[in-house]
């Protein structure tokens, strides 16, 4: 069964540092999705791409968030510098929207950042 | 008018016992209503998802019951078994293809 694929799974580091997490969706998906997943809370939004354009960045915190799809298959997330707030779980997800399934999005597994 | 709200935030079920788990929302734009299963360190699982245009749907012991005039939505498992123990998500989307708006989750743990 095809599955969206993150990594690193876990990342520590310290403030200031940079952290960068990568995600490989399903194959055929044009669309990916990173959210943020706060323990004990939903996934937010960070950021939408549809192929290798940005759909949806309103949440993202760009002074220091930055993510990019270049050749619309997979995707890099950056933290530049990494802040204690920024402990998180960080899922993508891909759909395969505009094609198929209304709006089934699958997420990853994640990859559990801790800021020390 | 985006948020998405989740009750109970925690429950717990005795073995082959219901599970009733609700939602609430304002945005009527919203036009898509999944539900996903989250186990501790594991990403989200879709688990049933409805429209507004049916009423109830069902697969396997999950059930989703939509009422579009109240705005609500809930997810019903039935024989709860404790491999069911996890967060529920509730979840919404109004445009095709846009973010999903997720529910705070609710903690389910089923006692055998």
């Amino acid at each position: 069964e095809a599955e969206v694929a993150q990594s690193p799974r876990y990342k520590i580091t310290e403030k200031s540092q940079a952290v960068a997490f990568w995600c490989d969706p399903i194959s055929g998906h044009a669309t990916l999705y990173w959210y943020r997943q706060i323990l004990g809370q939903g996934p937010e939004l960070l950021v939408q791409f549809q192929d290798e354009s940005v759909v949806d960045d309103s949440q993202l915190p760009k002074d220091r968030f930055s993510a990019e799809r270049l050749k619309g298959v997979d995707s890099t997330l950056k933290i530049q510098p990494a802040e204690l707030g920024d402990s998180a779980m960080y899922l993508c997800a891909s759909s395969s929207y505009p094609l198929g399934a209304y709006n089934e999005q699958f997420f990853g597994p994640g990859t559990r950042l801790t800021v020390l | 008018q985006q948020q998405v709200k989740q009750s109970p935030q925690s429950l717990i079920v005795q073995k082959g016992g219901i599970s009733i788990i609700n939602c609430a929302y304002e945005n009527t734009a919203f036009d898509y209503f999944p539900w996903y299963q989250q186990f501790p360190g594991k990403g989200p699982a879709l688990l049933i998802a409805i429209r507004p245009d049916v009423s109830e749907k069902k697969e396997g012991r999950f059930t989703i019951s939509f009422n579009k005039s109240a705005k609500q939505f809930s997810l019903h498992i039935m024989d709860s078994q404790p491999g069911d123990s996890a967060t529920y998500f509730c979840a919404a989307s109004f445009n095709q293809g846009g973010k999903l708006i997720f529910g705070q989750g609710t903690e389910l743990s089923v006692k055998p």
